[in-house]
């Protein structure tokens, strides 16, 4: 089945220690989106890629970075993980043009000791 | 840029009554407006959607509705059952054009058996 996969699900680092999330996609969808969620709160958008387009929310710590090699993979650096950090980051594809709606992969819980 | 409100923000009813929950938007240009139910510690997943060149969608005991003039879109939940416990975002973006997703705060819905 297409989809959307995120690895790992749970990731634990120190606080400082710099930490990557990965997520593949099986869809062929144009754009991939990292969104950081937090309890009780609605997904907030960090930065997302339209092909190869790089777009990052205006509110975004440096502390973000993002890379996507190829269409089907996307990364979400964490450079120096601070305790307020700490949520469930999705990734979500969609396709542009045909009012897709996002598809979100199962999700990463970090955790910052 | 685009603005989702959303309305309640917590919503108890009893098992086989009705829910309703409601959202506002805030750019006219907006046309695609999907709702996405989250349970607790999984993924948001799309339960219906619903484009401004339609005023109402119905699939099985969800329905939504549009009112473009008003800027404002609802989702009905008949004959609620204890699994349709969970939290529902609203969202608002545009279909053919690139645009990013803009979430609603949302709703936490619990069905009382």
């Amino acid at each position: 089945d297409a989809m959307v996969i995120q690895n790992p699900r749970y990731q634990v680092t120190q606080f400082g220690k710099p930490v990557t999330l990965s997520c593949s996609q099986t869809l062929n969808h144009n754009v991939m989106y990292w969104y950081q969620q937090k309890s009780s709160q609605a997904p907030k958008l960090l930065f997302h890629y339209y092909d190869k387009d790089f777009n990052n929310e205006a509110d975004t710590p440096d502390n973000f970075q993002s890379r996507r090699p190829n269409t089907s993979f996307c990364f979400l650096d964490i450079r120096s993980p601070g305790l307020g950090d700490a949520a469930m980051y999705l990734c979500a594809t969609s396709r542009v043009g045909r009012g897709s709606p996002l598809h979100f992969g199962n999700g990463t819980r970090l955790t910052v000791t | 840029g685009e603005n989702v409100e959303q309305h309640p923000s917590t919503l108890s009813v009893q098992e086989g009554d009705s829910a309703v929950i409601k959202c506002t938007y805030s750019d006219s240009a907006s046309n695609y407006f999907p709702w996405y139910k989250q349970e607790l510690g999984k993924r948001p997943q799309l339960i219906i959607d619903i484009r401004s060149n339609v005023g109402e969608k119905k699939d099985q005991r969800i329905a939504v509705t549009l009112n473009k003039t008003a800027k404002h879109f609802s989702l009905h939940i008949t004959e609620t059952q204890p699994e349709d416990s969970a939290v529902y975002f609203c969202a608002a973006s545009k279909v053919t054009s690139y645009d990013k997703v803009i979430f609603g705060p949302g709703t936490s819905l619990s069905v009382i058996p």
